[in-house]
């Protein structure tokens, strides 16, 4: 699978938009990118997922650039709630199982 | 549906002792997964099956730790004996079969276990 790279740590304030990145250079033409969060002591929750066109659901929109080498996560209205880790994942489709990194640990203060 | 079912929510051992996790995966999922997560390792897959069957258990730190999946509804991870090392989180998590990309896993609430 191809590696990827968040920022360990952002901060949203309560309202605005919270928009995630994170960088996969090398992923390959049969790897989606899929994205899970983990709110304190819950188990991980799957949000959306995509492999090349923009995607969009009643929990986010998934943006992958045109050449795939990095995505966004846009929580357009983030609230307290949206506060968790945030795992960015790339795996090749067919694949069951995925490999949770370190994510990205949102912050959405009042 | 309830979800992934686990139990128990909380287990304070000692060590040496023997600790059965219990987890019951959403009906119709063929597969199953037990991750650990601690602060130092983050989230790791100890094992996974397919229609009950062990595919995968090469994240099994070693073998102290068991799975069986006796049947479609219920699965045990068992540490034997337990050692203050083993204290985490325990999830267990079940999915279909993932097709045309999709690739939701549906985890448990977790089992926190203490090793004293």
């Amino acid at each position: 699978d191809a590696k990827t790279t968040q920022p360990t740590s952002m901060d949203c304030a309560e309202g605005r938009a919270a928009n995630l990145p994170c960088n996969h250079s090398t992923i390959s033409g049969n790897e989606y990118v899929y994205w899970y969060r983990q709110i304190h002591s819950q188990g991980p929750q799957y949000i959306i997922h995509g492999l090349k066109n923009n995607e969009t659901n009643e929990m986010a929109s998934l943006i992958i650039t045109e050449d795939r080498k990095s995505s966004t996560l846009i929580l357009p209205h983030a609230t307290l709630r949206d506060t968790a880790v945030y795992y960015c994942i790339v795996r090749v489709e067919g694949y069951s199982t995925l490999t949770f990194g370190k994510g990205t640990m949102l912050l959405v203060s009042p | 549906d309830a979800g992934v079912i686990q139990s128990p929510r909380h287990e304070v051992t000692e060590m040496g002792q023997e600790v059965t996790l219990r987890c019951k995966p959403i009906s119709g999922h063929d597969y199953l997964f037990w991750y650990r997560q601690t602060m130092m390792r983050g989230l790791e897959l100890l094992i996974y099956f397919n229609n009950n069957v062990p595919i995968d258990d090469s994240g099994m730190p070693e073998d102290r730790f068991s799975a069986k999946m006796p049947n479609a509804s219920f699965s045990t991870l068992k540490i034997q004996p337990s050692e203050p090392r083993d204290s985490a989180v325990y999830f267990c998590a079940s999915s279909n079969y993932p097709g045309a990309g999709y690739n939701e896993q549906f985890f448990g609430p977790g089992t926190r276990l203490t090793v004293l």
